[in-house]
């Protein structure tokens, strides 16, 4: 089972703040996302790669940066927090594009 | 974009029999349509895909059934069990290599015993 690790697990953090969400995979994988779920809205893609320094733009990226450094991680950075941004996140990889993703535990995070 | 809609927001049923979700998409591009499960307080996980070279998928107690002319699929678990109760959501995707894959809202299906 492929393995994606997301942390932190909880993030709390004040308007206008700075938050970075990490995320490891150690499949290889060369597709990483980022999802956020909120009720009403399922899962919204904000970001994908494709690879180490590629980067792809989803459906709801304002506000939102991210970095894919190497192969296995893949950040999300809000550099200016704000209330709509308070989310459960998630992470996923995959080998073959948009076939069998494999989602990590999630980040929720809070922003007050 | 693709959107894609999922028709039951909430969907219960009694143990054993059959339950049905149902998803629309925009699209006609659109060509690959997976299926993921959330249980309670957990991840996504995959369960079950179709492609549009077919109009019928099954896996085990797991059904997809695909109208192109439509633009309709959906998802039927037969011989439901407490265990299947979870948020299943559908998705689309035009293209598979492009990585990009859009979900619906999600249905919260409850299995009573």
């Amino acid at each position: 089972e492929a393995a994606v690790t997301q942390s932190p697990r909880n993030k709390v953090t004040v308007t206008g703040g700075n938050v970075t969400l990490s995320c490891r995979q150690t499949n290889s994988h060369n597709y990483m996302y980022w999802y956020r779920q909120d009720t009403g809205h399922g899962l919204r893609l904000i970001h994908y790669s494709y690879g180490a320094g590629n980067l792809q733009i989803g459906d709801v990226p304002d506000g939102y940066k991210a970095t894919r450094t190497t192969q296995e991680d893949f950040f999300l950075l809000l550099e200016l927090a704000s209330p709509s941004q308070t989310s459960l996140y998630f992470c996923a990889s995959s080998d073959q594009g948009a076939e069998t993703l494999y989602f990590g535990s999630g980040t929720r995070l809070t922003v007050l | 974009g693709e959107k894609v809609e999922q028709h039951e927001s909430t969907l219960s049923v009694r143990e054993g029999d059959s339950a049905v979700i149902n998803c629309t998409y925009t699209d006609t591009a659109s060509s690959y349509f997976p299926w993921y499960k959330q249980e309670a307080g957990k991840s996504l996980h995959f369960v079950i895909d179709i492609r549009s070279n077919v109009d019928r998928k099954q896996s085990q107690r797991l059904i997809v059934l695909l109208d192109k002319k439509a633009k309709r699929f959906s998802l039927h678990i037969t011989a439901t069990q407490p265990e299947d109760s979870a948020i299943y959501f559908c998705a689309a995707s035009m293209n598979t290599n492009t990585g990009k894959l859009t979900f619906g809202d999600g249905t919260v299906l409850t299995v009573k015993p």
